[in-house]
């Protein structure tokens, strides 16, 4: 059973670009949430992905947006980047029903 | 509206000690409670949830928590520390009529040997 991955691992983009990251949910998930985790702080909740339509949104702006794909897999985008977005950003997939969600390794932003 | 308090940002214990890591939590439906472990450049690996039933639940690498309803807690408990327990950990809560984990701002353990 293969778990969450996520690519790139690392990334460093600069102010005001657009970033795409990239979600594979455990086999067999079919619900995806991304989180950010800022340095020394708890994940925060972005937005969740079912069966391909938004499931739920945090509170972050219209520029976090996102996709799932019909393998579940899914995609984070961050139009017009701010130095506050660097952060580590998390994705976690789960069965839509069972409340445990399993997460993936991270991909770390650094926007200059 | 869910919020998680995590009470000490940096615990330190020596090898063989009591780990004591203390959570809160404010839910207006019942929770669902879930400890969470971050090794350093890693994502966030499950230790162990609370949903129903028995109130001790028992997770990974020998650590338990207790939900106490009339405290609002879920404190994260681990007889004798371990060099190898040394990492992030990090409380969450997960209303059941909802979708998203609300975390707290997370413990970092320091084990001494």
């Amino acid at each position: 059973e293969t778990g969450v991955t996520q690519s790139p691992t690392h990334l460093i983009k600069t102010r005001g670009q657009q970033v795409t990251l990239r979600c594979s949910s455990q086999s067999g998930h079919n619900t995806v949430s991304w989180y950010q985790q800022a340095l020394g702080q708890g994940p925060q909740f972005i937005f969740q992905y079912y069966r391909e339509e938004e499931n739920g949104r945090g509170n972050f702006p219209p520029r976090f947006s996102g996709l799932q794909f019909p393998n579940y897999s899914s995609e984070l985008n961050v139009n017009a980047l701010e130095l506050d977005d660097s952060a580590l950003y998390l994705c976690a997939s789960s069965l839509k029903g069972q409340e445990t969600q399993y997460f993936g390794p991270g991909t770390r932003l650094l926007v200059l | 509206a869910q919020s998680v308090t995590q009470l000490g940002s940096h615990v330190s214990v020596s090898e063989g000690a009591l780990v004591l890591l203390r959570c809160n939590y404010s839910s207006s439906v019942p929770p669902y409670l879930f400890w969470y472990v971050q090794y350093p450049n890693q994502g966030l690996q499950l230790l162990l949830k609370y949903t129903t039933g028995a109130t001790l639940v028992k997770g990974i690498n020998g650590f338990e928590a207790e939900f106490k309803k009339s405290e609002t807690s879920f404190h994260l408990t681990k007889p004798s520390a371990h060099m190898s327990d040394a990492a992030e950990y990090f409380c969450a809560v997960r209303g059941n009529a909802g979708n998203m984990l609300t975390f707290g701002g997370g413990t970092r353990l320091m084990v001494k040997p």
